[in-house]
């Protein structure tokens, strides 16, 4: 049973464009979390997310960013026209229940220049 | 609003010592609690969960202590090892919050040989 996936590791955008970062779960998981962490801080939650549902956004930004879950295919965080404050790294951790036990990816390292 | 902190902020052990990872939590009504590790570049690696209703967690040369009333958690690493070397992260999940998870900022470990 593979971990959590993310890719890719390292993303490097361009101020203005926009970033993809793709969560695949664990099998059997139907519960998924974005984190982001920002050098020299903890990890802030951003979105939680089930199959097709938005359950729980109050940590991410109102604009730019947006986050999926479809019912096919990978959970994905969506961040258009990137700045450089955007820079950290994001971290996809999936669970099978409410409030389980949490397995984190390995994250995306997004560089923004 | 629920606020981890873990201090201090790093710790420098010689290898064989028995060592304790504090962690304070200001809002008791928690759901459970988590202990990570993560390596430099790397993800999170879960080492224990202890439910609210549960008061320790162990595995191995590892021991996490949980007390509620008082708002804090202890990871206890015995007989430490130059691969122990890590960044201890606590993180509660708060009754009614949708299982999203509030991190400290983590204990760098540092075992030396």
């Amino acid at each position: 049973n593979a971990g959590v996936m993310q890719n890719p590791r390292h993303l490097v955008r361009r101020r203005g464009q926009e970033a993809r970062l793709r969560c695949s779960p664990m099998k059997g998981h139907s519960h998924v979390y974005w984190y982001r962490q920002l050098p020299e801080e903890g990890l802030k939650f951003m979105v939680y997310l089930q199959k097709e549902n938005i359950i729980d956004e109050s940590g991410m930004p109102k604009e730019r960013f947006s986050a999926e879950f479809p019912k096919e295919g990978p959970s994905i965080l969506r961040i258009q026209q990137v700045v450089r404050g955007d820079s950290a790294a994001y971290f996809c951790a999936s669970s099978p229940v409410p409030q389980g036990q949490l397995f984190f990816g390995s994250g995306t390292q997004l560089s923004v220049l | 609003k629920q606020e981890v902190t873990q201090i201090p902020a790093a710790l420098s052990v010689p290898e064989g010592e028995n060592l304790v990872l504090n962690c304070s939590f200001t809002d008791s009504a928690i759901y459970n609690l988590q202990w990570f590790r993560q390596d430099p570049g790397k993800g999170l690696t879960s080492l224990l969960l202890i439910q609210s209703s549960q008061r320790e967690q162990t595995s191995g040369r590892l021991n996490a202590s949980l007390d509620k009333s008082s708002g804090r958690s202890t990871l206890y690493i015995a007989a430490s090892q130059p691969g122990d070397s890590a960044t201890y992260l606590c993180a509660v999940s708060t009754t009614g919050a949708n299982s999203k998870l509030t991190f400290g900022k983590g204990i760098t470990l540092s075992v030396r040989p």
